[in-house]
């Protein structure tokens, strides 16, 4: 099993510009997140998902959408994107009720 | 409020046992879990509460108690592979999932 796969890996972006991030889970798990991680800082929640279809509002979502159209997939876009944005980006997922949590290899986008 | 707070870093010697204390504040808290990140990389889950008491996993254990909202993980026979970052992180009910801001472990010969 593949687990969490994110795509793209890294990414360079001129401000404006949009972009999609993919995270694809071959667990069957409901719970799926995004996080961005700033250097020397904790992951703060963007938005996340508890089924298909559903998203939520996290610590942090101004700026990016999401979708979850299908259940293996979560997608997070950045519509305008701007040098505040650049950063790692991490996508989790896990089980309902489960306290376990699986990560993708993360995402780093540069936006100039 | 459903931030946690723990210690920005922390520094012990190979062999010995180290603490890292979460505090969070109850509002819609389910339960406590705790990642390993080294270098940047993708975070790792090293164990979970969702009951008070302690649990067990190899060298790693967790500890929880509702009543004074705080965690701990504790990381015995420590190695210099333990040097890494480490974050507690809050379940909420409805399946929101909250990081602290990580606890840099140094571990020294």
């Amino acid at each position: 099993n593949a687990g969490v796969t994110q795509t793209p890996k890294f990414r360079v972006l001129k401000t404006g510009q949009s972009m999609t991030l993919l995270c694809a889970q071959d667990m069957n798990h409901e719970y799926m997140y995004w996080y961005r991680q700033d250097p020397g800082m904790g992951l703060r929640l963007i938005h996340y998902s508890v089924g298909e279809g559903t998203t939520a509002k996290g610590e942090v979502p101004d700026g990016y959408n999401v979708s979850r159209l299908k259940k293996q997939n979560f997608l997070l876009g950045l519509e305008s994107a701007a040098p505040s944005q650049t950063s790692v980006y991490f996508c989790a997922s896990s089980y309902s009720g489960s306290l376990e949590a699986f990560f993708g290899q993360g995402t780093r986008l540069t936006v100039v | 409020g459903q931030s946690l707070e723990q210690p920005s870093e922390v520094t012990a010697v190979e062999g010995a046992i180290v603490q890292i204390n979460c505090t969070y504040q109850t509002s819609g808290f389910y339960g406590l879990s705790w990642y390993q990140q080294h270098d940047g990389g993708a975070p790792t889950f090293l164990s979970y509460n969702a009951l008070d008491g302690l649990e067990e996993t190899g060298r790693f254990s967790s500890f929880l108690s509702r009543s004074d909202s705080y965690g701990y993980l504790l990381l015995q026979e420590l190695q210099m592979k333990d040097s890494a970052s480490y974050f507690c992180a809050r379940y909420n009910q409805g399946g929101k999932l909250i990081f602290g801001q990580g606890t840099e472990l140094s571990v020294k010969p």
